[in-house]
């Protein structure tokens, strides 16, 4: 079963606009929802996060969107440049346990192109 | 900010060998930590969690015999791959939680690439 599902598999942007990645999840209890960006043969690293009492939250070029009710969020990226080519994964976790185990998405490779 | 360093990077190494991979919180102390495992474009697959001073809690299908995990300080867990095959390669991520921290609960590794020959 897949808790969090995650859309588009990959994606292609031309430099200057905006990707767009959406993520829906099923599991009521989780409370924290981040998105974390991966180059190739590396771990993945922290982008941005978002809890559940906010609708959005932006950081630099970068925005999540949150909707609550329909257990959807998503992952903005304005201006996209080549150097955001990288795969993309959003995630899902429950704060109630205290360990934040993370479910994750299967990812998004997004290319940037010139 | 928060370091999760693992070690090594990359291993090479013949069938049968057994190999240890080393996750570390440098600045901050983790009484959790997470392994996951990585097959090329696929997402992250937790294998196990690890619990400083218990035993580590693993995922349905994973073989605990042969992915031994010790978690013996608040700042180290280590992953074992004990007699490893070809279908054993993949690329290993640590993440350590940080209880100190509400807006990065979770800080990973750059992984291990493991190949067996």
């Amino acid at each position: 079963q897949q808790q969090v599902k995650q859309s588009p598999q990959s994606l292609i942007v031309q430099k200057g606009g905006i990707s767009i990645i959406n993520c829906a999840y099923e599991n009521t209890a989780f409370d924290y929802f981040p998105w974390y960006q991966q180059f190739p043969g590396k771990g993945p690293a922290l982008l941005i996060a978002i809890r559940p009492d906010v609708s959005e939250k932006k950081e630099g070029r970068f925005t999540i969107s949150f909707n609550k009710s329909a257990k959807q969020f998503s992952l903005h990226i304005m201006d996209s440049q080549p150097g955001d080519s990288a795969t993309y994964f959003c995630a899902a976790g429950d704060s109630g346990a205290g360990s934040y185990q993370l479910t994750f998405g299967k990812g998004t490779k997004l290319s940037v192109i010139p | 900010g928060a370091v999760v360093s693992q070690h090594p990077s990359r291993v090479i190494c013949k069938s049968g060998t057994s190999v240890k991979i080393e996750c570390r919180s440098l600045d901050f102390q983790a009484t959790t930590m997470f392994w996951y495992r990585q097959f090329p474009k696929q997402s992250l697959m937790l294998m196990a969690t690890s619990n400083e001073g218990s035993k580590a809690t693993y995922e349905q299908g994973v073989e605990k015999d042969k992915f031994l995990i010790n978690h013996a300080s608040l700042t180290l867990s280590t992953l074992t791959v004990t007699s490893a095959h070809p279908e054993d390669s993949s690329f290993y991520i640590c993440s350590a939680r940080n209880r100190d921290s509400r807006n990065q609960p979770q800080h990973f590794g750059d992984g291990t690439r493991l190949s067996i020959l």
